[in-house]
């Protein structure tokens, strides 16, 4: 079974600039997260999509983030404008069910740079 | 709301030798599942163990065990035999039905020294 993908694995940006990331989760799972990890501290759930239906987006700062996951399947966070602050790995995960039913599966992340 | 709380940011032990790892956690919640993840060099997150809250028995995955308490909402994993891959950040997390969303802690860093 392969695994949930991402790219890029790495990005530095300028602030102000804006980014994409990409992500496809595993094959027939229907619910994929978005999670940002600063350093030092865990995981925090940015974006949480059913199928290609949003269920959780409270803690993703709308003026400046977009995602969106079309067709039920790949996804793509966008930040637009850069600030500092968000430096940091981006994870996106996905699950077959729910999490208590079924384990979350992470992709690798990608580490982004903000200057 | 959930809060997880890890407050070892670094732990260190001898190769083959048993460490434990701290984890504490608040809900009002009766029903949640708490689960311990592994994060290795390559970021990418893995699952080592669950724990439901309904059930009393602690949870074992091999080398990996846990200690869960649920009076004092303390949540500990113990790593028996420490393997030098065990080398990671480790994630405490729990998760409630109520609003479905998986809260992470600080995470501690465990080396493994041969």
């Amino acid at each position: 079974e392969a695994g949930v993908a991402q790219s890029p694995r790495y990005k530095i940006i300028e602030k102000r600039q804006s980014v994409a990331f990409w992500c496809n989760p595993i094959s027939g799972h229907a619910t994929l997260y978005w999670y940002q990890q600063i350093l030092g501290q865990g995981p925090k759930l940015l974006i949480q999509f059913q199928n290609n239906g949003v269920v959780d987006d409270s803690q993703l700062p709308k003026d400046r983030f977009s995602a969106e996951r079309l067709k039920g399947v790949d996804s793509t966070l966008k930040i637009q404008p850069a600030k500092l602050e968000d430096s940091a790995v981006y994870l996106c995960a996905s699950s077959a069910k729910e999490i208590y039913n079924s384990p979350l599966h992470f992709g690798n992340g990608t580490r982004l740079t903000v200057t | 709301a959930q809060t997880v709380t890890q407050s070892q940011p670094e732990m260190s032990v001898q190769e083959a030798e048993t460490v434990t790892l701290s984890c504490t956690y608040d809900t009002s919640e009766n029903n949640y599942y708490l689960f311990w993840y592994k994060q290795p060099p390559s970021r990418q997150m893995i699952l080592v163990i669950r724990q439901e809250a309904y059930k009393q028995q602690n949870a074992t995955e091999n080398r990996f065990s846990v200690n869960f308490q649920k009076a004092a909402k303390s949540f500990s994993l113990k790593i028996s035999d420490s393997q030098l891959g065990d080398t990671a950040m480790y994630f405490c997390a729990s998760f409630t039905g109520a609003n479905s969303k998986l809260t992470f802690g600080k995470g501690i860093t465990l080396s493994v020294r041969p």
